[in-house]
């Protein structure tokens, strides 16, 4: 079956330092990836997607994410965090296999940035 | 320029109720997906609408139904309400075939059924 991981539930990090939130990803093919942000009671907001090319993308407020094919992942960064970026962060995949108009999802991963 | 617009924001139903949620697109998409999102989990895909047929399907029961309009809206229709159905639902929109791919998700519905 084809899944998205996100090996952590929470991340904590203090403000000013830099943040990774890890995502692997188990879909056929070349899959299309993304990053969304998700704040209470709210939908959820497009950070940025891997579709190819550079292996490092870059995104909404100074995110990015660092796509490596042969670990299958697609880790989020930022070099310096904010307390706004605190929030749950879902990584997602499309498969271009068999016509899949469809995202999976990971669980999710709750970012707390102390002050 | 709207975004995704979901309607009714909040919702309570009895269980063995029908609920008809409401999804309009983004202005120049023409297709809409829903997902369910369950507390504490990541979303599930429920279906995917394009030219007002179901293109794709999730692994949900035939309790959950669809349907999208000339003009591109959509609905999401439940019979027959669990408590399990208790969740917030979002609907995404895209564009088939755009450069600019991606989706762009309303911020839900949530749907408690009692």
């Amino acid at each position: 079956a084809q899944s998205v991981a996100q090996p952590e539930d929470q991340v904590n990090v203090a403000e000013g330092n830099p943040l990774t939130v890890k995502c692997t990803y188990s879909v056929s093919g070349n899959p299309y990836l993304f990053w969304y942000v998700q704040y209470p009671n709210r939908g959820l907001q497009f950070l940025l997607k891997y579709i190819t090319g550079d292996n490092l993308v870059k995104g909404s407020y100074g995110f990015e994410a660092e796509f490596n094919k042969s670990q299958t992942s697609f880790h989020l960064k930022k070099p310096s965090a904010l307390v706004s970026d605190s929030a749950l962060y879902f990584c997602a995949a499309e498969g271009q296999m068999d016509s899949s108009y469809k995202l999976i999802f990971g669980c999710g991963t709750r970012l707390l940035v102390r002050p | 320029d709207a975004g995704v617009t979901q309607s009714p924001t909040h919702l309570i139903k009895t269980r063995g109720q029908q609920v008809t949620l409401r999804c309009s697109p983004k202005s120049g998409h023409d297709t809409v997906s829903w997902y369910q999102q369950a507390l504490g989990q990541g979303p599930q895909f429920i279906f995917q609408y394009y030219e007002e047929e179901e293109r794709q399907r999730g692994n949900f029961p035939d309790r959950f139904s669809g349907h999208q309009f000339p003009n591109y809206s959509s609905e999401l229709n439940v019979n027959a309400l669990l408590l399990g159905d208790s969740a917030l639902y979002l609907c995404a929109s895209s564009s088939t075939g755009a450069p600019n791919y991606g989706y762009t998700f309303g911020s839900g519905t949530r749907l408690t059924v009692v």
